[in-house]
Formats: C-alpha cells, structure tokens, sequence
C-alpha cells in the first residue's frame, strides 16, 4: 500500500501569505497525484488533478507541482474562504490512499 | 450539471448492516465508476472501495473485503453500498464520488453530499 504522508499536520496564516503543503509518497507514483480542499460539514472538493492540472472554476491562486514522491499544494495570496482541510490522494496503484490531511486556519 | 445525491441519515445498531444509495444525474453513469470514501468523526478520507458502472466490476479495501458490497442499477443511474456486521468504528459519513476511471479505480472528481452512519447500542 502507497503511503501518503503531508505536512503539515496544521498551519495558521494570515490573509495574503502563501501557504505551502507537501506531500510525499511511500513510492513512485508518477504524476497520479490529486488535491482536495474540505471545508468544514462540507464534501470534498477536487483541486488539482495529475499533480499540477488545473480544475475548471476553481482560483488561480491554486497551484500543483511535483511528480515521483514528492509534491506540493500551493495557495498564492490566502484568502479567507481557504480555511479548510486539504487532502493529497494517489490514484497510482491500489488501494487508493489519501493523506492525513492538512488542516489550515485564517490568523 | 453533474450530481450525486445519496440517502439520508442512518442510525445502527453493532452486528446490523447498512445499505447507502446515491443517485446519479447529469452524466452519462455507465461510462464511469463510482468510489465510496469514508470519514470517522475528526478525521481524515478512507477510500473504500469502486464499482464500474459499465460491467458492475468491483475493487474493494482489503480491511473491508467480506464486509461491503457496491452494486448499481443502471436503470435507475443509482449505486450502492452495503456493509455489514457493523462496530462503532464504523460510525462516519459515507460519501460517493464519481470515478473517472470506468474500468478501474482513478480521480474521483464529484462528490456526493456524504451520509452519517451511526453505529450505537
């Protein structure tokens, strides 16, 4: 089973900062990588698909990159609406995984 | 546009099963797969498994084999899913997603509403 591990487990940022979320993978998993932001009693949302695919309707200030075992999560310029957690997720080999989550709060 | 509309609360007791539904519209259902993903209370996504909507095939978590089961009914765009012999760990809201992959398990892309299992004595 791929493990995913992120980090970190907890971040706490001021509007406008840039926030930053890794996620590494137990293997290679090429670029079969996903984002996903849950807010509070609500589903999660798909991010970023294939490691650094842009999703339609979802803010520029979201962005992907990586591929192997190491990936990143950025948000350029956080606004208040991305409190929320955020789940990478592998879809390289089964089971499917998801990581811990990161879990990111508005200063 | 597309959405998944699953059924309502359920209230459990342990040894019972428990059967989630979650209707499909605005796509064409047989050409793709639905995931199930589970959450306990405070924690993080649990995939638990997929079915193909074309051929009904199935990949299960290995912690759930014998469990659970995923069926759909293309007449009426609806897939379920059934686990049995519940414990209290097994309390969580159940979500389907719409699987990219219809002939094997991939990006889940949309997401249901999610349903709370409540498993108590």
């Amino acid at each position: 089973e791929i493990v995913l591990t992120q980090s970190p487990d907890f971040q706490s940022v001021t509007p406008k900062e840039k926030v930053t979320i890794t996620c590494r993978a137990s293997q290679s998993i090429g670029s079969s990588l996903h984002w996903y932001q849950q807010k509070p009693d609500q589903s999660p949302k798909l991010l970023i698909k294939y490691a650094s695919q842009s999703i339609s309707g979802v803010p520029s200030r979201f962005s992907g990159s990586g591929s192997g075992t190491d990936f990143t999560l950025t948000i350029n310029s956080l606004e208040a609406e991305d409190a929320a957690a955020y789940y990478c997720h592998q879809s390289s080999s089964l089971p499917l995984t998801f990581g811990g989550g990161t879990k990111v709060e508005i200063k | 546009q597309v959405q998944l509309v699953q059924s309502g609360a359920e209230v459990k007791k342990p040894g019972a099963s428990v059967k989630v539904s979650c209707k499909a519209s605005g796509y064409t259902f047989t050409s793709y797969g639905i995931s199930w993903v589970r959450q306990a209370p405070g924690q993080g996504l649990e995939w638990m498994g997929w079915i193909s909507a074309y051929n009904g095939n199935t990949n299960y978590a290995q912690k759930l084999q014998g469990r659970v089961t995923m069926t759909t009914d293309t007449s009426t765009s609806t897939a379920y899913m059934e686990l049995r012999s519940l414990r209290s760990d097994d309390t969580a809201v159940y979500y389907c997603a719409r699987d990219r992959g219809g002939s094997y398990p991939g990006l889940a892309d949309y997401w249901g509403q999610g349903t709370l299992v409540t498993v108590s004595s």
